[in-house]
C-alpha cells in the first residue's frame, strides 16, 4: 500500500483480555517504531525495529507489552492481560535510510479497556 | 531522561491572528520536527531542522531552530479555520532512533 496501514483502528477489550495490534509498514520501509498516545497527549516510544531485529524496548510500560516483526515487515503488538491504563491510541510509524529517517505514521489502533 | 516541554498546551484564537508555539529541551537534539495531528489519524510531518539557527518557511509557517539547538518555535501568520489541529514537536537526540515528543499544542482557529 501507499502508507502505513494499522489494524483494527478500534479495538475494546474487557480488563484481563489480550489483545493483538497490527501494523503494515510502507513497502521497503526498514525502521518501524511503535508509540502510545494518551489523549490530548503527545505520542511515547514503546519500541523500534530494524529488519526483523528488536534494537530498542526501553519504552514498553511492562512485561505484559510484547512487539514483534519476524518477517521484518508487518509487526503486531500485543498487551497481554488488559489494564485500564492501557487505554491509548497505539500508533506504528515506518522510516526508510535512504529516506533520511522520516518516520511516516499511521492512523493509529484506538485502544478501550472497559 | 529526555524531556521536549512545548507550550501554550492550548490556544484558541481567531481567524487571521498570528500565533507561536514553542518547544524547548535541556539536551541538545540532533534534529526536530515538527509535525500536525488531526482527530483519528496519525502525526504528518510538515519539517524538519537540523542546523542551529536555521529558518524555514512553508507558506504561513514559519520555522525556528535555536542556536544552541535545543529549542523551536512554529510562528503561523494569518491562521486559519484549516490550521486546526494537533501540533506536536518531535527531537531525534542521535540518528535513525525513536522520536522524542513534546505533549503537543491543540490549536483551535475561530472563523
Amino acid at each position: 500500500g501507499a502508507g502505513v496501514s494499522q489494524s483494527p483502528r478500534y479495538k475494546v477489550a474487557k480488563r484481563g483480555q489480550d489483545v493483538a495490534l497490527r501494523c503494515d509498514p510502507i513497502s521497503g520501509h526498514v525502521s518501524l517504531f511503535w508509540y502510545q498516545q494518551a489523549l490530548g497527549q503527545g505520542p511515547e516510544f514503546l519500541t523500534y525495529f530494524q529488519n526483523e531485529a528488536q534494537l530498542d524496548k526501553s519504552g514498553l510500560p511492562s512485561d505484559r507489552f510484547f512487539a514483534e516483526r519476524p518477517e521484518g515487515s508487518v509487526s503486531t503488538l500485543k498487551i497481554q492481560r488488559t489494564q485500564q491504563e492501557d487505554s491509548a491510541v497505539y500508533l506504528c510509524a515506518s522510516s526508510s535510510l535512504a529516506g533520511g529517517n522520516i518516520q511516516y505514521f499511521g492512523a493509529g489502533t484506538r485502544l478501550s479497556v472497559l | 531522561t529526555q524531556l521536549l516541554e512545548q507550550s501554550p498546551q492550548f490556544l484558541s484564537i481567531q481567524e487571521g491572528e498570528n500565533l507561536t508555539v514553542y518547544c524547548n529541551s535541556s539536551s541538545v537534539f540532533s534534529s526536530l520536527q515538527w509535525y500536525r495531528q488531526e482527530p483519528g489519524e496519525g502525526p504528518v510531518l510538515l519539517v524538519t531542522v537540523v542546523t542551529g539557527g536555521e529558518v524555514k518557511k512553508l507558506k504561513r509557517l514559519t520555522f525556528q531552530f535555536g542556536d544552541a539547538r535545543k529549542d523551536s518555535s512554529l510562528h503561523i501568520t494569518a491562521a486559519q479555520p484549516g490550521d486546526t489541529g494537533l501540533y506536536l514537536c518531535a527531537a531525534r537526540y542521535n540518528q535513525g532512533g525513536k522520536l522524542i515528543f513534546g505533549q503537543g499544542t491543540e490549536l483551535s482557529v475561530k472563523p
